[in-house]
């Protein structure tokens, strides 16, 4: 079962930063929190990972709370492509370790 | 690089007839993913591969489902006979089995089953 928690959708006004919040209250200290999305009709595809401190690359920015226990990724300036189902999911980083995905969270990102 | 590819992406068949599918991961990926997603679920983990062995298999109905990697490169997924529940979208994913280094998934194979 998914170790995480997420709200099951999300409206965002194309241009404003989308927050999508995520529970993981029982992750263990050496387990990371990815962030994939889905878009409609393709494969999940990877977003950002971290431990515990925030991070961001060119797609998102993730910030992790100090007890580990939440997480928010943050899409700056969200965009109609943007819509998709994000999922959050907390996983030891080994390499071959396969991800276990919940119900995510469906952005809708609206003109 | 080019991504995962599956083939087909599209497939109707009726209930009891059997069906495959193919994937070619990404060139040098050592491990390989067979994934189902039911309409309004997340991905769910049918068997891992690694190289041409089987990592995990204990969520695959062996009763009618079969993988292969034969070489340690393409892989085959099977449903024999195929039930109504088995409509879905099967998704291949791969990956360099290096640490913290993501899974890159293909586009995956609508399967309904009538």
């Amino acid at each position: 079962d998914a170790k995480t928690t997420q709200p099951p959708s999300m409206d965002c006004a194309e241009g404003r930063a989308a927050n999508l919040p995520c529970n993981h209250s029982t992750i263990s200290g050496n387990e990371y929190v990815y962030w994939y999305r889905q878009i409609h009709s393709q494969g999940p595809q990877y977003i950002i990972h971290g431990l515990k401190n925030n991070e961001t690359n060119e797609m998102a920015s993730l910030i992790i709370t100090e007890d580990r226990k939440s997480s928010t990724l943050i899409l700056p300036h969200a965009t109609l492509r943007d819509t998709a189902v994000y999922y959050c999911i907390v996983r030891f980083p080994s390499g071959n370790t396969p991800l276990v995905f919940g119900k995510g969270t469906r952005l809708s990102v609206i003109a | 690089e080019a991504g995962v590819a599956q083939s087909p992406r599209y497939k109707i068949i009726e209930k009891r007839q059997s069906v495959a599918f193919w994937c070619n991961p990404i060139s040098g990926h050592a491990t390989l993913y067979w994934y189902q997603q039911i309409l309004g679920q997340g991905p769910k983990l049918l068997i891992q591969f690694q190289n041409n062995g089987v990592v995990d298999d204990s969520q695959l109905p062996k009763d009618r489902f079969s993988a292969e990697r034969l070489k340690g490169v393409d892989s085959t997924l099977k449903i024999q006979p195929a039930k109504l529940e088995d409509s879905a979208v099967y998704l291949c994913a791969s990956s360099p089995g290096i640490i913290l280094v993501e899974q890159f998934f293909g586009p995956g194979t609508r399967l309904t089953v009538l």
